[in-house]
């Protein structure tokens, strides 16, 4: 079972440079969301999508944009890379459209080791 | 705005030892969905327990248990008669518009 797919699992960008990290589902989950996690912050949300169709900023957003492309992709976009935005991404997905009546247990994928210099 | 607060940065026990994990919310909502994730060495994020607000029963799930008080606004964790392949970061998170997630706290179980 691949459940979620997170590419690439490393990269190292220069100050500047634009990459799309990828995810995919496979679990026919309506909501997919973008994390980042960073030592001593937790998990902290950039963008989520409640549905196909849908994307909403979360807690940081700023200097990312994401596109659902699917019921199944959900990508992040860094357009100009910033040394603060060195972290580990982690895509997630989840059966319930937040807020709904059910479960809203994220299933994730591996992470994203991206290093900005 | 809804908030997450594990004022725990880091516990260290020996095994065996019963240890409590402290979990804080925020939410202006009524309705809301509370979780813990563990995430160990290896870096996936493991989903242990939901309960929603409406449900302030205690679980166990083995060694596990959980305290829900809307009282205080608390979740607590209590991992009972700890193992060494408890060792992780353990986050609490909350689920009302979107999910926001606590700073985590770092368990190490020395043997």
């Amino acid at each position: 079972n691949a459940g979620v797919t997170q590419t690439p699992k490393f990269q190292v960008l220069k100050t500047g440079q634009s990459m799309t990290l990828q995810c995919a589902q496979d679990m026919n989950h309506n909501s997919m969301y973008w994390y980042r996690q960073d030592p001593g912050m937790g998990l902290r949300l950039i963008y989520y999508s409640a549905s196909e169709g849908t994307t909403d900023k979360g807690e940081v957003p700023n200097g990312y944009n994401v596109s659902r492309l699917n019921k199944r992709e959900f990508s992040l976009r860094l357009e100009s890379a910033a040394p603060s935005q060195t972290s580990v991404y982690f895509c997630a997905s989840s059966e319930a459209t937040l807020g709904g009546a059910n479960t809203g247990e994220l299933f994730f994928g591996e992470g994203s080791r991206l290093t900005v210099l | 705005a809804q908030k997450v607060t594990q004022a725990q940065t880091e516990i260290s026990v020996v095994e065996k030892e019963d240890v409590t994990l402290d979990c804080v919310y925020e939410t202006r909502d009524t309705t809301y969905y509370l979780f813990w994730y563990k995430q160990p060495p290896s870096g996936e994020l493991v989903f242990l327990i939901r309960r929603n607000s409406f449900d302030e029963q205690n679980e166990i799930s083995g060694r596990y248990s959980w305290n829900f008080q809307k009282s205080t606004s608390s979740f607590n964790f209590t991992i009972t008669a700890s193992q060494v392949v408890d060792s992780a970061v353990y986050f609490c998170a909350l689920l009302d518009n979107d999910m926001r997630f606590g700073a985590g706290t770092r368990l190490t179980v020395k043997p």
